[in-house]
């Protein structure tokens, strides 16, 4: 079964430090992956996808990740952060080869320090 | 374009009552999945519906059911509420399951309170 994992419930980062959010995934197959971002009071919104090929995804609002199939991990990355990326960050995972439904981790909760 | 619309914003029930949700997906998406979303457990997969069928469901008891109309609209209904059942409930749409350029679109969300 297709799991995944966001081992932070919270991660605090001062503005202009880069900041990474961990998510690592279990799948039998070939995974799409994906992060979303909720902001305080609104929706969840698409950040970005990885489907194959470069295994650096970029983003909205400067938001990148790294796909790294040895380590199963798809963390997500930003060079310098801004007060306004705090928000509860969630990774997901679709196992594309056994159409399988998108699973999300638990999420975690972003900080900016100013 | 409109955005997923979920309806009602709020209920509150009682236990052993039951509760119908519904989503409107954005216009032209045939794929509405359901969530519940709560402070510890994050985004819990409920089911997943494309063109009126059930394609995925969640490790949730029979009392969750749902359905998926000739329109694309969604409704999620929840039989004999528990208190455990009070949480956000999150209907996401996109244009087909699996498709290269998939991407969910959330609504807003039904937060349901069971006392």
């Amino acid at each position: 079964a297709q799991s995944v994992a966001q081992p932070e419930d919270q991660v605090n980062v001062a503005e202009g430090n880069p900041l990474t959010v961990k998510c690592t995934y279990s799948v039998s197959g070939n995974p799409y992956l994906f992060w979303y971002v909720q902001y305080p009071n609104r929706g969840l919104q698409f950040l970005l996808k990885y489907i194959t090929g470069d295994n650096l995804v970029k983003g909205s609002y400067g938001f990148e990740a790294e796909f790294n199939k040895s380590q199963t991990s798809f963390h997500l990355k930003k060079p310098s952060a801004l007060v306004s990326d705090s928000a509860l960050y969630f990774c997901a995972v679709r196992d594309i080869s056994r159409d399988d439904k998108i699973i999300f981790g638990k999420g975690t909760r972003l900080h900016i320090l100013p | 374009k409109a955005g997923v619309t979920q309806t009602p914003r709020y209920l509150i029930k009682t236990r052993g009552q039951q509760v119908t949700l519904s989503c409107s997906p954005i216009s032209g998406h045939r794929s509405v999945s359901w969530y519940q979303q709560t402070p510890g457990q994050g985004l819990q997969f409920l089911f997943e519906y494309f063109s009126e069928t059930q394609r995925n469901k969640g490790n949730f008891p029979g009392r969750f059911s749902g359905r998926q109309f000739s329109n694309s609209r969604s409704e999620m209904n929840v039989s004999t509420l528990e208190l455990g059942d009070s949480a956000l409930y999150l209907c996401a749409s996109s244009s087909a399951p699996g498709a290269l350029n998939e991407k969910l679109f959330f609504g807003s969300g039904t937060q349901l309170s069971v006392l």
